[in-house]
């Protein structure tokens, strides 16, 4: 059962709002990872981190930004919501490396998903 | 090109149908091969996994992979309408910090 939590689940706001995406683990995971689903399309990284104080952009460029001040916790947010941002954002986690079984040590556990709308 | 091709459906079948979903690949690198499923409104959750080539067995599902041809496959048996989903393949390559790479997802629909 996985224990990854993603707040708000839908959220329509107006252009150049300011929002923040909660993510949060109770697993102790280190790695942490956004992710933009679009219908049709493939999942694509968009940030990711490591550990406390490590962040890393993705594959796919976005204007977001992300944090990681707590384990737990991986916010993401966006200064100023556009159009072009309508999307799921989808926030996962994964153990990481222990040196002792690689693919369980990778296996992502995904949260439901926050569903945006910028009108 | 994309790395990873993937038919996005919609496949409906009969409940107790065979269902067979596939990918193709082209990074002769990847090792790691998986299977999520996605329920609607849901984020992905880990179906099978398997590691280079040859089969895995898990009740209903089976997931196989063929690195010769860069195809690798889930079979679902006795399919049930709450197999109703979108199936994500997904791989890697070997290594801790290498990132996965998803399919665009099959949807299923199994029909009662």
């Amino acid at each position: 059962e996985a224990d990854i939590y993603q707040t708000p689940r839908y959220l329509v706001i107006g252009t150049g709002k300011k929002i923040t995406l909660e993510c949060s683990q109770t697993m102790g995971h280190d790695k942490m990872y956004w992710y933009q689903q679009d219908p049709g399309m493939e999942l694509h990284l968009i940030h990711y981190s490591y550990g406390v104080n490590s962040t890393e952009k993705g594959d796919l460029s976005s204007e977001s930004t992300v944090s990681r001040i707590r384990t737990e916790h991986f916010p993401l947010t966006l200064e100023s919501a556009r159009p072009s941002h309508t999307s799921q954002y989808l926030c996962a986690s994964s153990r990481g490396p222990t040196g002792t079984d690689t693919f369980s040590d990778e296996k992502l556990f995904f949260g439901s998903g926050t569903q945006l709308s910028v009108l | 090109q994309k790395e990873v091709e993937q038919d996005p459906g919609p496949l409906s079948v009969p409940e107790g149908a065979i269902v067979s979903l596939n990918c193709t690949y082209s990074n002769s690198a990847f090792q790691y091969f998986m299977w999520y499923r996605q329920y609607s409104r849901k984020g992905p959750e880990l179906l099978m996994y398997t590691y280079s080539s040859g089969n895995k067995e898990d009740g209903r599902f089976t997931a196989q992979v063929d690195k010769s041809s860069k195809y690798i496959s889930l079979f679902i048996r006795d399919s049930q309408p709450s197999d109703s989903a979108t199936y994500l393949c997904a791989m890697r390559g070997p290594g801790g910090y290498q990132k996965v790479t998803f399919g665009i997802g099959t949807k299923l629909q199994v029909i009662p």
